[in-house]
C-alpha cells in the first residue's frame, strides 16, 4: 500500500518560471510532510518541511503548501533554476508510534535553460 | 563536520555471497535508519535502529536480511546468500533523537550489484 504518491514521475519547466510538484497521501496520521532533493549517486538532501498544524512553510524560492482535507501537499520552487533539475521526494511521519519517513517514488524535475 | 558516512559505496557479488553494508550516523546521533531504493523506485523504509536496540524491523525482508547498531562502531546492515533482486541502492539515514520535524540526515548510499 503507497501511502504517499507522487503521479508525476517527471516534470519539464522552463528556467525562471515556476515548478509546482505534487504529493498526495491516504494516512491520516501523519504530523509532518517533508521535500528532500536527490542527484544522481547521491543521498538525498532535506529541502524543505511542514507540520501538520501549519498549511504553508516558506523558505527562500521554495515554498511547501499543505492541504489537510485534500491530503495533499505541493512544492513550489520559484523562479525555478537549472540546478534545480534533480529528483524530489515527498516524505511523511507521525510524533506517535515510530519515527521512520515514508517516502513517495518520486518525481524527475528538469529544468530547461 | 562529517556527515553520515556510508561503504562501500559500491559493492559487486555474486548470487549466494554475503554483502555487509557499513553506516556510520553523525557526530552525536544515536539513532540510525536504512532504507533501499530499488532501481526507478522511491526509498523504502526497511530498519530503523537505536544503539544495541532494533526499534522497527518492519520493512526487513524476513529471510537473509539483519542489521545492527553495536554500542561501539557503525551500524551493519548484512544481506546473506544474495539473489539479483537485491540489487539495489542502500541508504543510510540519521538523527540526533525525537524530532518532530522528522528530519533525516542521509549518506550517499551502498549501491550493491548481483552478478
Amino acid at each position: 500500500d503507497q501511502q504517499v504518491k507522487q503521479n508525476s514521475p517527471s516534470l519539464s519547466v522552463q528556467e525562471g518560471r515556476i515548478s509546482i510538484l505534487n504529493c498526495d497521501y491516504t494516512n491520516s496520521m501523519f504530523d509532518y510532510f517533508l521535500w528532500y532533493k536527490k542527484y544522481p549517486a547521491e543521498g538525498p538532501t532535506f529541502l524543505i518541511s511542514i507540520s501538520s498544524i501549519k498549511d504553508k512553510n516558506e523558505d527562500g524560492r521554495f515554498t511547501v503548501f499543505l492541504n489537510k482535507s485534500a491530503k495533499h501537499l505541493s512544492l513550489h520552487i520559484v523562479p525555478s533554476q537549472p540546478g534545480d533539475s534533480a529528483v524530489y521526494f515527498c516524505a511523511a511521519g507521525s510524533n506517535f508510534g515510530n519515527e521512520k519517513l515514508t517516502f513517495g517514488t518520486g518525481t524527475r524535475l528538469t529544468i530547461i535553460p | 563536520n562529517a556527515g553520515v558516512m556510508q561503504n562501500p559505496r559500491h559493492l559487486v557479488r555474486r548470487r549466494g555471497q554475503e554483502a555487509r553494508l557499513r553506516c556510520s550516523p553523525m557526530k552525536g546521533h544515536s539513532h540510525v535508519y536504512w532504507y533501499r531504493q530499488l532501481p526507478e523506485e522511491g526509498l523504502k523504509f526497511m530498519v530503523y535502529l537505536q544503539k544495541e536496540n532494533i526499534i522497527d524491523e518492519s520493512g526487513m525482508p524476513k529471510e537473509r536480511f539483519s542489521a545492527e547498531f553495536p554500542k561501539e562502531g557503525p551500524s551493519i546492515l548484512r544481506i546473506q546468500q544474495v539473489v539479483r533482486g537485491d540489487s539495489a541502492a542502500y541508504f543510510c539515514a540519521s538523527n540526533r533523537d525525537y524530532l518532530n520535524t522528522g528530519e533525516l540526515f542521509f549518506g550517499e548510499g551502498s549501491r550493491l550489484t548481483v552478478l
